[in-house]
C-alpha cells in the first residue's frame, strides 16, 4: 500500500524567499513520486516526477525535489518564490505496477509581497 | 485548446437526483481516469479506462456511481440518487499510452464541482 503525508496545510513565504514544501511517503514497493500544482479553478498540472533515475529531480517553473529513501521524503523546493507560485501543491505516490495515484491532502502556498 | 475538458463546471443537485458528469480527454489519449476531491483533501482515485474497457473501478464508493466510455473517447460519470456526501470536485485525467502506468503523465481537466443540497 502507498500513502503520502504533507506536513503543513498552509505555508507562507515572502517573495524571493526559499520555498520548502514537505512530503513523506509510505510504500511497500519502490515508489514513483510526483508533485502537482493546482491553481484556482484549474486542473492539476504536473511539476515533476521521480521514477527511480536521478534522486534530484528538476521540474517546471524552477522547482525541484530530492528523493531521500532513508528519510522516506520527497520535499519540493524553489530557491526564490515568485508571486505566481501561489497555489495548492499536491504530492502523490504510486507503484510502477499500478495505475493509481495516492495524493496527499495538499499544501496551500501563499507568497507575501 | 487541446486540453482535457469537463462539463458542467458546476452542478447543484437536490438530494436524490441523478447527475451525469462529462469528460472530454485529449484527442488520442488511451487512458482515462476519474478522481473525487473532497473539500480540503487530495484527489482520490475512482476508476480507470483503457480505451472503452473499464479496467479498474475499485475506487467507486458505492453502486450509485457508474462510469462509462463507450467509444473509447468521451467518458461520463453518473451518480444516482445523490447524497450530500457526494459533494466534491470530480476530476478527469487522460494519458497517452495504452499501458495505463503512472509513468505516463496524466493531464487533468478543471473538474466539475458538485454540490448536493
Amino acid at each position: 500500500a502507498q500513502s503520502v503525508t504533507q506536513l503543513g496545510s498552509h505555508v507562507s513565504v515572502s517573495e524571493g524567499a526559499l520555498v520548502l514544501l514537505r512530503c513523506n511517503y509510505s510504500s511497500s514497493v519502490p515508489p514513483y513520486l510526483f508533485w502537482y500544482v493546482q491553481y484556482p479553478n484549474q486542473g492539476l498540472q504536473l511539476l515533476l516526477k521521480y521514477t527511480s533515475a536521478a534522486t534530484l529531480v528538476k521540474g517546471i517553473n524552477g522547482f525541484e525535489a530530492e528523493f531521500k529513501k532513508s528519510e522516506t521524503s520527497f520535499h519540493l523546493t524553489k530557491p526564490s518564490a515568485h508571486m505566481s507560485d501561489a497555489a495548492e501543491y499536491f504530492c502523490a505516490v504510486s507503484a510502477n505496477t499500478g495505475n493509481q495515484f495516492y495524493f496527499g491532502t495538499g499544501t496551500s502556498l501563499t507568497v507575501i509581497p | 485548446g487541446a486540453g482535457v475538458s469537463q462539463s458542467p463546471r458546476y452542478k447543484v443537485a437536490k438530494r436524490g437526483q441523478d447527475v451525469a458528469l462529462r469528460c472530454d480527454p485529449i484527442s488520442g489519449h488511451v487512458s482515462l481516469f476519474w478522481y473525487q476531491q473532497a473539500l480540503g483533501q487530495g484527489p482520490e482515485f475512482l476508476t480507470y479506462f483503457q480505451n472503452e474497457a473499464q479496467l479498474d473501478k475499485s475506487g467507486l464508493p458505492s453502486d450509485r456511481f457508474f462510469a462509462e466510455r463507450p467509444e473509447g473517447s468521451v467518458s461520463t460519470l453518473k451518480i444516482q440518487r445523490t447524497q450530500q456526501e457526494d459533494s466534491a470536485v470530480y476530476l478527469c485525467a487522460s494519458s497517452l499510452t495504452s499501458r495505463g502506468k503512472v509513468l505516463d503523465t496524466q493531464y487533468f481537466g478543471p473538474g466539475t464541482r458538485l454540490t448536493v443540497l
